[in-house]
């Protein structure tokens, strides 16, 4: 049973350009969860999703940035013109339920340098 | 909003020695889980507490949740350099029950 899969694990883009970041949920899990990290920071809850639906997203900033978990496919966090201080760890975590009582699976993270 | 202290930020120590991080909440905390990053990796969670006073143990590790489900600790006892990383205490307390609020960690070296 694979984990959770992020790709490209490592991501640099220029100023201005857009970053793309996948993330593919364990098996049966049907619970997308993206946290970002900042150096030496804790994770930070940025959004949270089921198939289809955008559950909360108290933790996106209002712009630049979007998520979504279609019906097929991964999940994708889609941050448009990035600029430095979009530089961080993205991770995602699964779950088969919501995450009250059960752990959440983080992904290996996509690490995104912008330039 | 809910915040979640964790002290200290950093921790070194020698192989052997005993390492203990300490997460605290100005409010009542409904669970507590604990989650160990490694350098370069991503979290990996190692426990959940749910009840007011709990300890559970995992081989040298030892988690405490406050009686007042104010606060949470992990102790290693006899450290190895296989336990360096960053430990996060993370809650989910915060009026949603998905939602997880990490502390910023303490990371542990150990000196081998």
């Amino acid at each position: 049973n694979a984990g959770v899969m992020q790709n490209p694990r490592h991501l640099v883009r220029r100023r201005g350009q857009e970053a793309r970041l996948r993330c593919s949920p364990m098996k049966g899990h049907s619970h997308v969860y993206w946290y970002r990290q900042l150096p030496e920071e804790g994770l930070k809850f940025m959004v949270y999703l089921q198939k289809e639906n955008i559950i909360d997203e108290s933790g996106m900033p209002k712009e630049r940035f979007s998520a979504e978990f279609p019906k097929e496919g991964p999940s994708i966090l889609r941050i448009q013109q990035v600029v430095r201080g979009d530089s961080a760890a993205y991770f995602c975590a699964s779950s088969p339920v919501s995450m009250r009582n059960t752990e959440a699976f983080f992904g290996q993270g996509t690490r995104l340098t912008v330039v | 909003g809910q915040q979640v202290m964790q002290i200290p930020q950093y921790q070194h120590v020698q192989e052997g020695e005993d390492f203990t991080t300490y997460c605290n909440s100005s409010t009542t905390l409904s669970n507590i889980q604990w989650y160990k990053q490694r350098p370069g990796g991503h979290p990996v969670f190692l426990i959940q507490l749910v009840k007011s006073g709990e300890v559970k143990k995992q081989k040298r590790l030892t988690f405490q949740f406050g009686e007042a489900k104010k606060n949470s600790s992990l102790h290693i006892t006899a450290t190895q350099t296989t336990d360096v990383g960053t430990y996060f205490c993370a809650d989910n307390s915060g009026g949603s029950n998905y939602k997880l609020t990490f502390g910023k960690g303490t990371l542990l070296t150990v000196n081998p």
